[in-house]
Formats: structure tokens, sequence, C-alpha cells
């Protein structure tokens, strides 16, 4: 079975704070994705990697950056986190590109900036 | 997404009934992921389509992609209170098949 965790279930942080939310997959998975989750907004997709030091820009991906230092972890980053920025966040891994490959899902992050 | 509209948005029904939920995209899919939310958790990956006209099942939930692959339907038999959740559909426009655009979901309630 493939395992994506997150670090953290919850997290409450202030802002101006600096915040680093972990994902890790277990299946060697080139492929790895942050996204956000709002009410009435869906999923919205911020970064993505698909390989060690590669990464792409998603739809959102002002006030976030990426690391990927290592293929089975990529970590999202909140440089100064704002009140906007409160949501749940969602990692994901998938094989390869080039084809149809199924995107499998942490369980989120569910962040709150007070 | 308004590339990918899913419908309805939220669903009630009794323990027992069938439903059906819809995905419509304005544009050509490559492929079309279905996955189920239970509240508050992360997403679990139910069924790919990706050929015009496929259809696949799982226990008593069965998806179809119409020929022209610009729709999908959901299909939930019997519904048990376990089906509660709220049920995502997730398109690949670019057949690059590392880039999804999701619908807005539909959250689904099961009365017993």
């Amino acid at each position: 079975d493939v395992k994506v965790t997150q670090s953290s279930r919850y997290l409450v942080k202030r802002t101006g704070e600096k915040v680093f939310l972990e994902c890790v997959q277990d299946m060697d998975h080139e492929n790895m994705f942050w996204y956000r989750q709002d009410p009435g907004l869906g999923l919205r997709l911020i970064y993505f990697s698909y390989d060690v030091k590669m990464k792409e820009k998603g739809d959102i991906p002002e006030g976030y950056s990426v690391s990927r230092e290592k293929k089975e972890r990529f970590s999202l980053i909140l440089e100064s986190a704002s009140t906007n920025q409160t949501s749940m966040y969602l990692c994901a891994s998938s094989l390869s590109a080039g084809g149809q490959e199924t995107q499998y899902f942490g369980p989120g992050t569910r962040l709150l900036v007070l | 997404s308004q590339e990918l509209e899913q419908s309805p948005q939220s669903l009630i029904v009794q323990e027992g009934k069938n439903l059906t939920i819809n995905c419509t995209s304005s544009k050509t899919l490559y492929g079309l992921y279905w996955y189920k939310q239970k509240y508050g958790e992360g997403l679990i990956f139910l069924m790919m389509l990706q050929k015009g006209g496929e259809e696949k099942s799982h226990e008593k939930i069965t998806a179809k992609l119409d020929e022209k692959k610009q729709q999908s339907s959901l299909h939930i038999t019997a519904s048990q209170p376990s089906h509660a959740g709220i049920y995502l559909c997730g398109a690949d426009f670019s057949n690059a098949g590392n880039m999804l655009t999701f619908g807005g979901g539909t959250r689904l309630m099961v009365k017993p």
C-alpha cells in the first residue's frame, strides 16, 4: 500500500511565524504535490515536484516555497504566515509523469494562523 | 475550478437509496479520477477512467466516462452510512500525468 504521511494533523501558528509542513512518501514516487483546500474553492495546487531539487509552481504559489532535498520528502514552507493561509493542506505523490498515474494523498494538515 | 463542475454540491439520501454524482468538464479529459474524503481527512482514491465509454465498479460504486470524455458520473447503489463524505473528481487535461484540476466536491450525507 502507498503511504503518504504528513508531519502534523493540526497546527496553530501566529502571524509572521515561519511554518514548515512536511510530507513523506514510502513508495519511491517521483512526483509530489502540495494542495490547499478551502470551502467553496475546492482543492488548489500550490507547488509540485517531479524530481529531487526540482519544483514547479501550481495555481497559487504566492506566499509559499517548497523544498525537495530527498526523493521521499517534500516540504512546504510559509516564510511569514498570514491569516489568509489558514487552510487544510494536503500532500500527494504519484509514480511518474508522462501517463495516467494516480495521486495518493496524505491525511492533511489543518493549519490555523492567528 | 470552473473547468470542472460537480453536481450536486450537497446531497442527503436515505440509507438504501441509490444516488448519482456528476462531474462535467469544459474540455476533453485525458484522465478522470474519483476520490472520497472523509470530513477533515485526506483523499482516498476510488477509481480512474481514461477511455471514452469506460465504466468501472468497486463494491457498490460505479463510475462512468462518457464517449466524448467530457463528463463522468459516480453512481452508488443501496447507499450506506459508510458512504458519507465528500466526493471529488480530478481531471488531467494535459496528458502529462502530473497535474490534476479538481471539481468543487459533492458532500454526501446518508441518513440511517
